[in-house]
């Protein structure tokens, strides 16, 4: 079975840094990660995915790095803007059923 | 086009009791996948449905039960509640092919 590790369960950044959200993996059979925020009341919104064929995907400020020799991803939000502050949760999505599975979530703070 | 919304917002029961809630899908979506999510954790995977039947199940009891109706809208079905049921249960709608799914804002359940 899939696990979904992220380490961190919070990151305060200065806005206009760059923010580097990191999530770990136990599995190589996945198709996708994604990577979604959350607001506090809201459901998760989704930001990026990359597929197992690639190791980079780029949206805008977002860009996702995978390595998969070392099971690890990354979200990279620059610059960091104060409403980018919310919950990001790392998920990776497997097989037919497009099961999500979650880590636990980092806590972003983008400060003034 | 209309987003995945979910009712009730707030629930509270009583243990043993039963509960249904519901789930209208995003527009041109024919997959719900339901999520339960407690406090500090990950959302984790109820089941999902597609073409009104059960395409996966994630590791949760049979009084955890669900339908899926013509127009893609979905009812989970909980029965004999515990307070360990206590938590927010998300509903994701997606389309067959695409990995990202969309969250509606959620349910919280609270079992006293």
């Amino acid at each position: 079975d899939q696990q979904v590790k992220q380490n961190s369960p919070s990151l305060s950044v200065q806005e206009g840094r760059i923010s580097i959200l990191n999530c770990d993996y136990t599995n190589s059979m996945f198709d996708y990660f994604l990577w979604y925020k959350k607001y506090p009341a809201e459901g998760p919104t989704f930001l990026i995915s990359i597929s197992s064929i690639k190791d980079k995907n780029e949206d805008g400020r977002f860009t996702v790095f995978l390595n998969k020799s070392a099971k690890h991803l990354s979200l990279h939000i620059v610059p960091s803007q104060p409403g980018d502050s919310a919950v990001y949760f790392c998920s990776s999505l497997t097989g037919t059923a497009s099961k999500l599975t979650f880590g636990t979530g980092t806590r972003l703070q983008v400060t003034l | 086009e209309t987003g995945v919304t979910q009712s009730p917002t707030h629930l509270i029961k009583t243990r043993g009791q039963q509960v249904t809630l519901r789930c209208s899908s995003q527009s041109g979506h024919n997959t719900v996948s339901w999520y339960q999510q407690a406090l500090g954790q990950g959302p984790q995977f109820i089941f999902q449905y597609y073409r009104e039947e059960e395409n996966g199940r994630g590791n949760f009891p049979p009084r955890f039960s669900g339908l899926q109706f013509p127009n893609y809208s979905s009812e989970l079905n909980v029965n004999a509640l515990e307070l360990d049921d206590s938590a927010l249960y998300l509903c994701a709608s997606s389309s067959q092919g695409r990995p990202e799914a969309f969250f509606g804002q959620g349910t919280r359940l609270t079992v006293v």
